[in-house]
């Protein structure tokens, strides 16, 4: 079955980039039909997306992170990023990647990666 | 854009059940999804499409969406249920997820 795994640096300092690689195992990422998902959670509270990205490079982002964010995939290492500019407080939060699913009208997102903190503090 | 309202909290003794419910306007006209969260770990997949169950999901979970309200419905409740528990639709207008305010379970 498939499963991600999320990984990069837990401390960022403010203005810096965050940067995260969510690596998938038991499948292919470029196997098609799916699209590949970064969401957030800030501590104690609900879930925001991200965005997502197709395995051919296609993305969708949150319009109102749009100008920070970045999602990039590397289909050789089974791999894809997020880079997220002019980090602030704000930005701290769990990162979640996920499989995006798609069915007709819907999509869901399963699985999801164990999370990793980031913390944005100098 | 969309909204999704969950109660804050829900609680729940033992071997009782468990309505979670979902608000939102003509929700019925969307597939709802449903994902449990514990403390310390990511969500999980409960119920998709309204009211279907990924394998390994007990059949104790199950779903229904009508009108302006969806419900998560959980019977014969055990400590292990105790969770967050969201709900997600897609909006098609804006292409992109909606997540539910999300509901505390509280076994007591």
């Amino acid at each position: 079955q498939v499963q991600l795994q999320e990984s990069g640096p837990g401390l960022v300092k403010p203005s810096q980039t965050l940067s995260l690689t969510c690596t998938v195992s038991g499948g292919s990422i470029s196997s098609g039909g799916y699209y590949w998902s970064w969401i957030r959670q800030h501590p104690g509270k609900g879930l925001e997306w991200i965005g997502y990205i197709y395995y051919s490079g296609s993305t969708y982002y949150n319009p109102s992170l749009k100008s920070r964010v970045t999602i990039s995939v590397d289909t050789s290492k089974n791999q894809f990023s997020l880079k997220l500019s002019s980090v602030t407080a704000a930005d701290t939060a769990v990162y979640y990647c996920a499989r995006r699913v798609v069915v007709a009208a819907t999509r869901w997102f399963d699985p999801w990666g164990q999370g990793t903190l980031v913390t944005v503090s100098s | 854009s969309y909204v999704l309202t969950q109660p804050p909290s829900v609680s729940v003794a033992p071997g009782k059940t468990a309505r979670i419910t979902c608000g939102g306007n003509n929700i019925g006209s969307k597939s709802v999804h449903w994902y449990q969260q514990k403390p310390g770990q990511a969500p999980v997949l409960v119920i998709y499409y309204d009211s279907d169950r990924p394998s390994g999901i007990p059949e104790r979970f199950s779903g229904s969406n009508s009108g302006n309200t969806a419900t998560l419905t959980i019977s014969r409740v055990e400590a292990g249920d105790e969770a967050d528990y969201y709900c997600q639709v897609w909006d098609s207008s804006s292409d992109h997820p909606v997540f539910g305010t999300g509901t505390k379970v509280t076994v007591l």
